[in-house]
């Protein structure tokens, strides 16, 4: 079955410690999206990506970093400079479509639980 | 720019009742509008949508109406069960990007 397949589910770090979430899609879509959710609030955008070897930084990007090597992967790296890196992570991604053309329907993932100790 | 708002959490219903969420949006030209779920421990579903005024979207017997002149897409359900329990969020369409709103949690008890 196509889908997006987040790991690890729950992942534990230590301050100053940096981490990796995977995210792989086999759905063939172009755009690939990583939100962060905090307790009681909504989604806030990392970072995104519409094409290999290129990407975009969302409304809270600072402390992570992303890369796009491959059209099937989006790993999400959260680095010791995130002060407050406690959240769930969630990946998704979707079909290109114009601005306001209704495709960018996003399939998610079932996401990663980071816990900084 | 864009936003969305949705009305606070928690809803507490009872099983068979009326569900109504309200959510309002700002922006700027001809959005798509969403509603997406979320069930606990998981990551978000596609629950409807609507791409253009006056388009009514509808899943699970869930409907929301796009309606430009009160800029809202009003989630509706006429008999919620206790496996609706969830978050639910609202979310239009940016520049190949979505915006949520905070989201708004729901509690059916039997």
């Amino acid at each position: 079955d196509g889908g997006i397949t987040q790991s690890p589910k729950y992942l534990f770090r230590k301050e100053g410690q940096n981490v990796t979430l995977s995210c792989e899609q086999n759905l063939n879509h172009d755009a690939m999206y990583w939100y962060r959710q905090d307790p009681g609030q909504g989604l806030r955008l990392i970072y995104y990506s519409q094409i290999v070897n290129d990407f975009q930084k969302g409304d809270i990007a600072e402390g992570y970093s992303v890369s796009r090597e491959k059209k099937e992967s989006f790993p999400l790296t959260v680095t010791s400079a995130q002060k407050n890196p406690t959240a769930f992570y969630l990946c998704a991604s979707s079909n290109l479509g114009g601005a306001y053309s209704g495709a960018n329907v996003l399939t998610f993932g079932a996401g990663s639980r980071l816990t900084v100790l | 720019g864009n936003s969305v708002t949705q009305m606070e959490g928690p809803v507490t219903l009872s099983e068979e009742a009326f569900l109504t969420i309200n959510c309002t949006y700002t922006a700027t030209g001809y959005p798509s509008l969403f509603w997406y779920v979320q069930y606990p421990g998981e990551g978000l579903q596609l629950l409807l949508k609507a791409t253009k005024a006056d388009d009514k979207g509808s899943n699970k017997g869930f409907e929301a109406t796009y309606r430009k002149e009160t800029t809202s897409f009003h989630l509706e359900k006429g008999s919620v069960q206790v496996s609706d329990s969830a978050v639910y969020f609202c979310a239009l369409s940016g520049y190949n990007k979505l915006i949520f709103g905070a989201g708004t949690r729901l509690a059916v008890h039997p």
